[in-house]
């Protein structure tokens, strides 16, 4: 079955540092790949996503590349903010699947200090 | 345009007590999703109604159950509550036939704690 598997966390960092979220996933054919951001006692928001290889999914300064030779979708930005703060996860939805049935990764838990 | 919202935010219930929470799907969609998230841990997917019919499950067994109805709102029902049900119970709603990487809309959950 489809599965994706997330560095574990926490990460902390200094703010302004550069921050990598690693991501490699399995699936049978190709699927679409995203990237959730949980604030604390909130849901899930979708961060950035991207649908076929090669694909540069952004928002908010961060960037995440579709690599389907390496089965990767990296998260990653330049310059991070206390604000950045939160629970990263990236997720998958099968081709033949519909937007909301997806398989997560474990989560990232994403700590920037001052 | 209206996001998703769900009720109750927060709920303690006895082992062995049935539960249902609730969801409104965000104006224009017609899919909801249900997903279960263990402290710590990623959701995991628990099934999904379309046309007020179940439209595939996740590995969790029958006494999770579910319902949509016409305005594609949903409930979600657990019986014989165990203390590993406790979790945040995450609902989301899409719009079916949009295309794939249409974007899922997730609401703020319900926390759910089995005593």
């Amino acid at each position: 079955g489809d599965s994706v598997t997330q560095m574990e966390g926490p990460v902390t960092l200094s703010e302004e540092a550069f921050l990598t979220i690693n991501c490699t996933y399995t699936a049978t054919g190709y699927p679409s790949l995203f990237w959730y951001v949980q604030y604390p006692g909130e849901g899930l928001q979708l961060l950035l996503k991207a649908t076929k290889a090669d694909d540069k999914g952004s928002n908010k300064g961060f960037e995440a590349t579709y690599r389907k030779e390496t089965t990767s979708f990296h998260l990653e930005k330049g310059s991070v903010q206390v604000s950045d703060s939160a629970v990263y996860f990236c997720a998958l939805s099968d081709r033949g699947g519909t937007a909301s049935k997806l398989t997560f990764g474990t989560g990232t838990r994403l700590q920037v200090t001052l | 345009e209206t996001g998703v919202t769900q009720s109750p935010t927060h709920l303690i219930k006895t082992r062995g007590q049935q539960v249902t929470l609730r969801c409104s799907s965000q104006s224009g969609h017609n899919t909801v999703s249900w997903y279960q998230q263990a402290l710590g841990q990623g959701p995991q997917f628990i099934f999904q109604y379309y046309r007020e019919e179940e439209n595939g499950r996740g590995n969790f067994p029958p006494r999770f159950s579910g319902l949509q109805f016409p305005n594609y709102s949903s409930e979600l029902n657990v019986n014989a509550l165990e203390l590993d049900d406790s979790a945040l119970y995450l609902c989301a709603s899409s719009l079916y036939g949009a295309g794939q990487g249409t974007e899922a809309f997730f609401g703020q959950g319900t926390r759910l704690t089995v005593v």
